[in-house]
């Protein structure tokens, strides 16, 4: 168990419909960041929030939005999904500036 | 931007034999480098990072990497390679704003 939690592991939709995928981050961590894995795109950095406020945008598609909460659980939001959104969901947690990276097993989104 | 790039797809080795899994970096300023690896469904798993410091970086299960500065390297190296180091390994570099960007990995396959 690495201490970062994501729930559900496994997902399947259908197009059009929207999904929620949580993150609890490791103890004592403030940062979250998530990441898309396709087969065609690899790991794709998505978003980052640091302590409630978004701090950096990658890849993420104006379809898909995300939070942390003040207990610092975050949320990624996808909507209006297509069969392209099929993928490998992981969320990663760090204290900002010690350099370590911790990630969740993930969230695989099958959508039909 | 920082990037990395893994430009083999895969790399064979016979078991007890030296593997090597190339990376190369491109940055402005200091380059914070890491190396994870993913077994099938799982999450990604760390093996060492590259701060400052000593070039040669030891790391999880018998891992080290070399950081080359003046060919923008950090290969991933193990000196005898066993059939379970078979997986999916990424190098990363952290960017400016602290996520981490990943290169599209390299599949190691070690055969008995």
């Amino acid at each position: 168990d690495s201490g970062v939690t994501q729930t559900p592991k496994h997902l399947i939709t259908a197009t059009g419909q929207r999904v929620t995928l949580r993150c609890s981050p490791r103890s004592g961590d403030l940062s979250v960041y998530w990441y898309q894995q396709s087969l065609d795109q690899g790991l794709q950095f998505l978003i980052q929030y640091y302590n409630g406020e978004e701090r950096a945008k990658g890849n993420i598609l104006e379809r898909f939005s995300a939070q942390q909460f003040p207990d610092l659980h975050s949320e990624l939001n996808l909507s209006s999904l297509e069969l392209g959104d099929s993928a490998l969901y992981f969320c990663a947690s760090s204290v900002v500036d010690n350099y370590g990276y911790t990630f969740g097993s993930g969230t695989r989104l099958t959508v039909v | 931007a920082q990037s990395v790039a893994q430009p083999e797809d895969q790399v064979n080795v016979a078991e007890g034999n030296p593997l090597t899994v190339k990376c190369t970096y491109s940055v402005s300023g200091n380059p914070y480098l890491f190396w994870y690896v993913q077994y099938p469904n799982r999450g990604l798993q760390f093996l060492l990072k590259y701060i400052t410091g000593d070039n040669l970086v030891k790391g999880s299960y018998g891992f080290e990497a070399e950081f080359n500065k003046s060919q923008t390297s950090f290969h991933l190296k193990k000196p005898s390679a066993l059939v379970s180091d078979s997986a999916l390994y990424f190098c990363a570099v952290r960017d400016r704003e602290a996520a981490l960007i990943f290169g599209k990995g390299t599949t190691l396959s070690v055969s008995s």
